[in-house]
């Protein structure tokens, strides 16, 4: 069975330039998640989704981040423009749904942004 | 003050040691907690869930203590493959992930 997956896995951008990331979550997971994590960090929650509905989006920096899921299925975060302080790591990752959440998320590889 | 937090480290231990860490949480309300793994550059993958009578999973134990409100993980006869950080994490609200800043691990030959 495939994983979630990511891409682009990594991205090279300047400043001020808009960039997109996608996530194919497992097929069968109703809830998909964003996070970002920083090196040296652990991973911080930007947005969750159950099936199209973001059901927390209160970490997401609304000025600048996006993030769809139209069809319950993928999902897309932009980000426009970028900002130096917005290299990281994109992780998204999957699960069976808040009524069967074991604390169980399967992540993505992750899309590395670099913002010069 | 963060939600979860964990020393960093690195803990740096020879093979075949035992080696503990700590992770304390803030919001009592907490309702589970997990242990995972994270290797260089990868994604993280859950290790364990952490159970209030504490559980083993052959080399690794966890243990949580509501009333300090800190979670451990302990490593027995450690492999060079335990080298990895290890994310505390604790769920609230039955849907809230929140992740510590991770402790790493070396372990050396």
């Amino acid at each position: 069975e495939a994983g979630v997956v990511q891409s682009p896995r990594y991205k090279i951008i300047e400043k001020k330039q808009p960039v997109a990331f996608w996530c194919n979550p497992i097929s069968g997971h109703n809830t998909l998640y964003w996070y970002l994590q920083n090196l040296g960090q652990g991973p911080e929650l930007l947005i969750r989704y159950e099936n199209e509905e973001a059901v927390d989006d209160s970490q997401l920096p609304k000025d600048r981040f996006s993030a769809e899921r139209l069809k319950g299925v993928d999902s897309t975060l932009k980000i426009q423009p970028a900002e130096l302080g917005d290299s990281a790591v994109y992780l998204c990752a999957s699960s069976l749904g808040v009524t069967r959440n074991t604390g169980e998320l399967f992540f993505g590889e992750g899309s590395r942004l670099t913002v010069l | 003050r963060k939600e979860v937090e964990q020393d960093p480290g690195p803990f740096n231990v020879p093979e075949g040691a035992t080696v503990a860490f700590n992770c304390t949480y803030s919001n009592s309300a907490s309702q589970s907690f997990f242990w995972y793994r994270q290797d260089c550059r990868k994604e993280p993958k859950l290790l364990m869930s952490v159970y209030s009578s504490g559980n083993e999973d052959g080399r690794f134990t966890a243990q949580l203590n509501r009333a300090s409100q800190y979670i451990s993980l302990l490593i027995r006869d450690s492999k060079l493959s335990d080298s990895a950080t290890y994310l505390c994490v604790a769920l609230y609200n039955t849907d809230k992930l929140i992740f510590g800043t991770g402790t790493r691990l070396q372990v050396f030959p």
